[in-house]
């Protein structure tokens, strides 16, 4: 069956630290796979894209990696700070050309001062 | 500005009764989507429109319809509510012809079936 895995445990780390999360997927192949933030009582918000030849993308403080071998993908926030304190989503693509997306249960970041 | 709204924001609702979430974009969007989300499942899709007149089946869609009459609004109604049905409810949109393949999300409808 297909399934997208993200930590359920919360992601506690020092202000200034870098937090990883991860993505793992079985049974996709995603043509892109996306990160998204949800804060509580919101709706998710876009983050970054990365598509299955690029191994590396960058957006500020946020870098994300894609390894279609290992299917999995690395989500990184550094210097963090208490305001990235949310939950972050990975969503794949289930490409028929229109973007239709599966989710990821989300992990929690919470960065303390 | 460009958005997405729901409404309402809060429902409760009895079993068995029919209740219908409005969903309304001013991005226009060919691409709509209704997704509901509850602990331990994530966001999971219900019905998704690619266009006018178009509706599609998402993994989670028994008990509930779309139409799609107008780009703006892909209203989703529970034909007889059922407790669980209680969740939030995500409208989200987007534009197939931006390379991102962002999709923008609602503020969510919070749906409590008594």
């Amino acid at each position: 069956s297909q399934k997208i895995e993200q930590n359920s445990e919360a992601l506690n780390i020092q202000e200034g630290k870098t937090a990883t999360l991860t993505c793992n997927y079985t049974n996709y192949s995603p043509a892109y796979l996306q990160w998204y933030r949800q804060d509580p009582g919101r709706g998710p918000v876009f983050l970054l894209l990365i598509r299955e030849n690029e191994k590396e993308k960058r957006k500020e403080r946020l870098k994300v990696t894609f390894d279609t071998t290992l299917k999995q993908s690395l989500f990184h926030i550094t210097a963090s700070q208490p305001a990235d304190s949310a939950t972050y989503l990975c969503a794949l693509a289930l490409f028929d050309g229109n973007n239709r997306l599966a989710f990821g249960k989300g992990n929690q970041v919470v960065v303390i001062p | 500005d460009a958005e997405i709204t729901q409404s309402p924001r809060h429902k409760i609702t009895e079993t068995g009764r029919q209740v219908t979430l409005a969903c309304h974009q001013t991005w226009n969007h060919n691409n709509m989507f209704w997704y509901r989300q509850d602990l331990g499942h994530g966001l999971r899709l219900i019905h998704y429109s690619y266009g006018v007149q178009d509706t599609n089946k998402g993994e989670v869609s028994d008990g509930y319809s779309v139409s799609r009459s107008n780009t703006e609004d892909l209203p989703l109604t529970l034909e007889s509510a059922a407790s669980s049905q209680t969740s939030v409810y995500f409208c989200a949109s987007s534009d197939p012809g931006q390379g991102t393949y962002e999709q923008y999300f609602g503020p969510g409808t919070r749906l409590t079936v008594t």
